[in-house]
């Protein structure tokens, strides 16, 4: 069983539409991430937090907005979303100084209409 | 040029079989890398880390060459339950954040 939890573990939602991903650990850790996983590809880095603050975005567009509100829990906003953004997105997290070691929520399977 | 490559295969192989594959790394400095696993529709999970020394877990060998600058995993008397995507990890040039490999699919079958 994961240790990282994400809600909901499915989302349809159309191109007009504002939903909100969510992801929650209780480890202690202080580094947060969010993935975007197409099938059959590796998990593709979207977003990290290290200590609540956002230390890196790869250039991820502005449809997709992070949240950290306190060291536990994650947000990805998600506004005007395409067909293509349709994947699976996954929170992980680590200790600060342990990044290669992540735990992996179960992620939320994204489809966008 | 990634900074990490995989065989996707697939790799076919009967219950039983020993298995190998092999991630090369483009960054010689690297000095930690990972073998994480994924099946099929869940998340990644961490296997195991690799060591230059070597590192031994059950049925499974994890290996780094530095020299040819590659890892390898290694499962012998493949389960059925090994069938995953066996995801390699290690660090992205100039960042502390990994870069996970495209990874490589194992299908054990009876």
């Amino acid at each position: 069983d994961t240790e990282v939890t994400q809600t909901p573990k499915h989302l349809v939602m159309g191109m007009t539409n504002k939903k909100s991903l969510k992801c929650e650990q209780h480890m202690g850790h202080r580094a947060m991430y969010w993935y975007k996983q197409k099938a059959k590809k590796p998990p593709e880095l979207m977003f990290v937090y290290s200590y609540e603050k956002l230390s890196i975005n790869e250039s991820v567009p502005s449809r997709f907005s992070p949240e950290c509100p306190n060291s536990s829990l994650l947000n990805l906003h998600l506004h005007a979303l395409q067909p293509e953004d349709s994947a699976l997105y996954l929170c992980a997290s680590s200790l600060a100084g342990e990044e290669n070691i992540q735990y992996f929520g179960a992620g939320t399977r994204l489809s966008v209409l | 040029r990634k900074e990490v490559e995989q065989d996707p295969g697939p790799f076919n192989v009967p219950e039983g079989a020993t298995v190998a594959f092999n991630c090369t790394y483009s960054n010689s400095a690297s000095q930690s890398f990972f073998w994480y696993r994924q099946d099929c529709r869940k998340e990644p999970k961490l296997l195991m880390s690799v060591y230059s020394s070597g590192n031994e877990d059950g049925r499974f060998t994890a290996q780094l060459n530095r020299a040819s600058q590659y890892i390898s995993l290694l499962i012998r008397d493949s389960k059925l339950s090994d069938s995953a995507t066996y995801l390699c990890v290690g660090p992205s040039g100039g960042s502390y954040i990994p870069t996970f490999g495209r990874g490589t699919s194992l299908i054990v079958h009876p």
